[in-house]
């Protein structure tokens, strides 16, 4: 069946300070990955979708800058919290769609961040 | 921009219960948009459990349903009686012309009493 893996599924970072989290499509080949963001007392808000050979979209109020993405293969994409502060706790998701998903997103179990 | 509305939690009820939980959307980009109930039991992800695409469609799936009622911009999630094992998180959501957006409710927190 088609899964997704997202590790760490915990994390704690000092402020000011940076994290990387990743996910892995097992199953079936992950042609697009969604990462989302849900903060305390917040629903799901999409940050940006990178679609292999395409340039990756960044949804208003994130960016690049501050939340980079890899995808540098149809299984694996990453993204860093760079510069963490309080505002950027929460839960992040990696959603992955692609050979068939049949343009639905497979969800991995989520990375909580806390910031100290 | 779309939106999506649903029971505010935490719900509690009891085994052998029904169960409803409200939901109701707002698509400004997209006439019918396709509509999804996800469930993130825990210690587990987030997992699709039923999706309907068609206005007027009802989904189902471990004993709950939805109906996609254009009418009244409805997708309530039902189940005439739960069990424990339902005590998850349920978000109703809803994706417009981008498959991959999902726009997602707050979310519902179910506790079942055995």
């Amino acid at each position: 069946g088609a899964l997704v893996y997202q590790y760490p599924r915990r994390t704690i970072c000092k402020s000011g300070t940076s994290m990387r989290m990743e996910c892995q499509a097992v199953g079936f080949q992950a042609t697009s990955v969604a990462w989302y963001r849900q903060s305390p007392q917040k629903t799901f808000e999409l940050i940006a979708l990178s679609t292999v050979n395409s340039a990756i979209k960044y949804e208003q109020n994130f960016t690049q800058e501050k939340f980079p993405i890899s995808h540098p293969n149809l299984s694996f994409s990453s993204m860093t919290v760079l510069n963490a502060y309080l505002e950027d706790r929460g839960l992040y998701l990696c959603g992955a769609a692609g050979t068939i998903s049949n343009e639905r997103l497979f969800f991995g179990h989520g990375t909580k961040l806390s910031v100290l | 921009g779309d939106s999506v509305t649903q029971t505010e939690g935490p719900v509690t009820v009891s085994e052998s219960e029904s169960l409803i939980i409200n939901c109701t959307y707002s698509a400004t980009s997209i006439a019918y948009p396709n509509l999804f109930w996800y469930v993130r039991y825990p210690g587990e992800g987030l997992q699709l459990l039923l999706k309907v695409i068609t206005a007027g469609q009802k989904g189902s799936s471990r004993g709950f349903e939805a109906t996609y009622n254009k009418e009244t911009t409805s997708f309530h999630l039902q189940k005439a009686s739960v069990q424990e094992s339902d005590s998850a998180v349920y978000y109703c959501a809803l994706t417009d012309t981008n498959a991959y957006k999902v726009i997602f409710g707050k979310g519902t927190h179910l506790h079942v009493l055995p």
